[in-house]
């Protein structure tokens, strides 16, 4: 079945770039996508990706796809310390109605 | 706009006792529903989705259940709760676009 797999932690320093992987296994992905979630809160929306796309820019986030290797990650450049959460990795397919999600990175800040 | 709410934030029942969350969208029509399990603060378990009203597709079996009864109310329920319940459940909505957004979330602790 369709899995989706992330790192569980990275500490990056403050104005650093932050650099968060993912990779999936279902080749039909349609849509790949980054959410935010701060603590006690929902997720987040950042951005998504369309899968015949390699590079989606958005302010501080670049979003990479490397198709191929069926390989995604987020960069968050000048981190801050609001960056500071858990940050999940989606896939999405037209076979079916379900996002997969991965089990997400915890980013932590260091001063 | 598109808003979604979930209510209660969040929840204390004691084993066996029963749970409704509900969750209901505006400012869209026709939306897939889903409702998501957060356990210990980490990883998304899809639980139900929903592509129309009374049309419930369950992705693990388990002791809850889920109810669509009108277009943009999505209700998550059990009978009898079990410690192993607890969790933060999530509701979120897509429409066509295969942007998901997501509730602010019910923090449920069953005691």
């Amino acid at each position: 079945g369709e899995d989706v797999e992330q790192s569980l932690f990275l500490s990056v320093r403050e104005g650093d770039s932050s650099v968060i992987n993912c990779t999936y296994t279902d080749s039909s992905s349609t849509y790949l996508y980054w959410y935010k979630q701060e603590p006690g809160a929902g997720l987040q929306l950042l951005t998504y990706i369309f899968s015949n796309m390699d590079m989606k820019q958005d302010q501080r986030l670049t979003v990479l796809l490397n198709k191929k290797d069926k390989h995604l990650s987020l960069r968050i450049a000048d981190t801050q310390t609001g960056d500071s959460a858990i940050y999940f990795c989606a896939e999405t397919s037209n076979r079916d109605d379900k996002i997969i999600f991965g089990k997400g990175t915890r980013l932590h800040i260091l001063p | 706009s598109q808003t979604i709410h979930q209510w209660p934030a969040t929840l204390v029942q004691p084993v066996g006792s029963p749970l409704s969350l509900e969750c209901t969208v505006e400012g869209t029509s026709n939306p897939n529903l889903y409702w998501y399990r957060q356990a210990a603060g980490r990883g998304l378990q899809l639980l139900f989705y929903s592509v129309g009203i009374g049309q419930i597709s369950s992705e693990v079996p388990q002791n809850l259940s889920a109810s669509r009864p009108q277009d943009r109310q999505f209700i998550l329920s059990s009978k009898k709760l079990l410690l192993s319940d607890s969790g933060f459940y999530l509701c979120a909505w897509t429409s066509g676009s295969y942007e998901q957004y997501f509730g602010p979330g019910t923090r449920l602790t069953v005691t």
